[in-house]
């Protein structure tokens, strides 16, 4: 079990650009959820998915962001033209149907915006 | 040694020492919590969780102690080893939703 897969692990992007964060879930796992760290601070929930469908958008900026968890493939949490403030950690977590138990978090992608 | 959470963002202890991590978490309808252990560069690792309807949970070398009374959350580390230095966070699921809600951390160093 490859646990939740999280890639790029670091993402550079010029100020304006686009930021595509990848996450595939545990296997067996198909609630996934978006959470941003900034630096020397907790985890700020984002959003919650399953396969096809947004559940809870309540943490995500109004604008820029958007998420989306296909039938087949990754999840992806997208930035578009991205600023400085955008500059953080971003961790996927998964977890199986119906239960958080089992919550597992992915290492995480360090974007940089410059 | 011990820590207020919020109010001592880092805690340094001797090496075999036991630790004491605080958090205090904000909603009374609050009614899973976990604790993470995240080291520098990783995501969030699980050490431990307890539902509301508990006040104590013991792992290996670690219990989690809850008082719903004051909202308030311990760890306990025992004989603290130097693998153990990282930032631990409390996370609160609320009765609504499924996503956590992250204390601010505690930073503690193990001295050799």
């Amino acid at each position: 079990n490859a646990g939740v897969m999280q890639n790029p692990r670091h993402l550079v992007r010029r100020r304006g650009q686009e930021a595509r964060l990848r996450c595939s879930p545990m296997k067996g796992h198909s609630h996934v959820y978006w959470y941003r760290q900034l630096p020397e601070e907790g985890l700020k929930f984002m959003v919650y998915l399953q396969k096809e469908n947004i559940i809870d958008e309540s943490g995500m900026p109004k604008e820029r962001f958007s998420a989306e968890f296909p039938k087949e493939g990754p999840s992806i949490l997208r930035i578009q033209q991205v600023v400085r403030g955008d500059s953080a950690a971003y961790f996927c977590a998964s977890s199986p149907v119906g239960r958080v138990y089992g919550y597992t978090f992915g290492s995480g992608t360090r974007l940089t915006v410059v | 040694g011990e820590s207020v959470g919020l109010h001592l963002p880092t805690l340094s202890v001797q090496e075999g020492d036991n630790s004491i991590i605080n958090c205090a978490y904000s909603n009374s309808a609050s009614d899973y919590f976990i604790w993470y252990k995240q080291e520098s560069g990783k995501g969030p690792q699980f050490i431990i969780d307890i539902r509301s309807n508990m006040d104590k949970r013991q792992g290996q070398r670690v219990t989690v102690l809850l008082n719903k009374t004051v909202k308030h959350l311990s760890l306990q580390i025992a004989a603290t080893q130097p693998g153990d230095s990282a930032v631990y966070f409390c996370a609160e699921k609320r009765n609504t939703g499924n996503q956590f809600y992250f204390g601010t951390g505690t930073s503690l160093t193990v001295i050799p």
